[in-house]
């Protein structure tokens, strides 16, 4: 048990439907980090916060956002989706004090498909 | 931005040493090296970090040459149960890990 906890495990929903996934770091982390994980794919990185501010923005679409709110706790919002969606969607939380060391934890990861 | 280069797979049997070397050639100066092991449907999970030289935990090594443009992570006396993907992840400068890149790992099997 990393630590990390991400709601719900599954999501299944229809294309076009908008869906949001919530993560729990581990307590006094303050970087939260978003990946997404399709089948037979390395994972893509999508964003990070630290301490409630966007630090880095990988490959998310437009139609995806996030936050980071006071607890530490953070949201991905999935708009208009599509098939291609369908994925491992992986949180990850670390301490990051900007020391240039670093260490994820990541969460067992929300499981979405889009019929 | 630091981008590696891993073998995309590799076999191996039950007792042996495996070595997976990952190459990252624009490595900066405040960069640390980082491994990760994933099962199947499962998040990654930290394996070693090092920034040069040699570093040993209870699970593997990871050697760095003095030029830290390559690494090796070492696995001793592997089981069925090391089979899984291994990412090398370069990064970690200042609090601000810019685009991380995983890559697609170097997928490791293991056979009895």
């Amino acid at each position: 048990d990393s630590g990390v906890t991400q709601t719900p495990k599954h999501l299944i929903t229809a294309t076009g439907q908008r869906v949001t996934l919530r993560c729990s770091p581990r307590s006094g982390d303050l970087s939260v980090y978003w990946y997404q994980q399709s089948l037979d794919q390395g994972l893509q990185f999508l964003i990070q916060y630290y301490n409630g501010e966007e630090r880095a923005k990988g490959n998310i679409l437009e139609r995806f956002s996030a936050q980071q709110f006071p607890d530490l706790h953070s949201e991905l919002n999935l708009s208009s989706l599509e098939l291609g969606d369908s994925a491992l969607y992986f949180c990850a939380s670390s301490v990051d004090f900007g020391t240039g060391n670093y260490e994820q934890y990541f969460g067992p990861g929300t499981r979405l498909t889009v019929t | 931005l630091a981008k590696t280069t891993q073998p995309i797979s590799m076999d191996s049997y039950e007792g042996q040493e495996v070595n997976i070397t990952c190459s990252h050639n624009n490595i900066a100066t405040n960069d640390y090296i980082t491994w990760y092991q994933q099962f199947p449907s499962q998040g990654p999970r930290f394996i070693i970090q090092g920034y040069k030289t040699k570093v040993t935990n209870e699970v593997a090594s990871l050697f760095i040459p003095a030029d830290r443009k390559s690494s090796t992570l070492s696995l001793p006396r592997v089981s069925l149960s090391d089979t899984a993907v291994y990412y090398c992840l370069v990064g970690g400068r200042g609090g601000s890990q810019g685009n991380l890149i995983f890559g697609k790992g170097t997928k490791l099997s293991v056979k009895p």
